[in-house]
């Protein structure tokens, strides 16, 4: 079955970029909608953003102007760059994907059936 | 952007109980896109339940969820030792996604 893993340094520095790639194995990128979310210690969780097969990304306002994420099908990973980070962004960083299917006229419209695979989870901590 | 609010925030229960979960929300959920999660420490969420109301596969039948709209609820008809975790209920009808601040499920 599908299975993801997130990988990255677990240690960034204040004001530096984080760079976190997901590798998607034991089934193909494609025709899913791939997610980027995150849970700081002890909180809930939140949703950074996402990113279609076809490359259209759809990002939470609170991280647009830090963050992107980027597909690279060739090697079956997605991945999360966030920018000028502080010490709030200390977190554990999860990839998903959002399961679901294409119908209508030419694929016209997607439905979407949940979050339903998850990777383990990267913890990254900010700090100098 | 849709604020989900879950109660209560902790649930005290014994096994073989039933529980209730609610989830509200500050604006109607677009076609329902309405999912549980079941989280136990140190692990990454699990779904149970999209679409308010269809069980994700491989998720026991005494897992269920309803409504629709701005309300909706997770019952767990009768409850196991391996129920007792947090669950979060997320909208994925209208950007930004969203999840409630979670439900804690303990042994009472």
């Amino acid at each position: 079955q599908v299975q993801l893993q997130e990988s990255g340094p677990g240690l960034v520095r204040p004001w530096e970029t984080l760079s976190l790639t997901c590798t998607v194995s034991g089934g193909s990128i494609s025709s899913y909608y791939w997610t980027w979310i995150r849970q700081p210690p002890g909180k809930g969780l939140e949703w950074i953003g996402n990113i279609y097969y076809s490359g259209t990304t759809n990002y939470n306002p609170s991280f647009k102007s830090r963050v992107i994420i980027s597909l690279d099908t060739s090697k079956d990973q997605f991945s999360l760059k966030l920018s000028s980070v502080t010490a709030a962004d200390t977190a554990v960083y999860y990839c998903a994907r959002m399961s679901g299917y294409t119908y209508g006229y030419a694929g016209a419209y997607y439905q979407y059936n949940g979050l339903d695979v998850w990777g383990l989870g990267t913890t990254v901590t900010v700090s100098s | 952007e849709i604020v989900l609010t879950q109660s209560p925030g902790t649930l005290s229960l014994s096994p073989g109980e039933r529980a209730t979960l609610s989830c509200r929300a500050t604006q109607s959920v677009s076609s329902n896109y309405l999912a549980w999660y079941q989280q136990k420490a140190g692990q990454a969420p699990r779904l149970l339940i999209y679409g308010a109301s269809s069980r994700a596969t491989g998720i026991p039948d005494r897992f269920s969820g309803s409504g629709s709209g701005t309300d909706f609820t997770l019952t767990i008809s009768r409850l196991e030792p391996e129920d007792f975790a947090v669950y979060y209920c997320q909208q994925y009808g209208s950007s930004p996604w969203t999840f409630g601040q979670g439900t804690k499920v303990e042994i009472k």
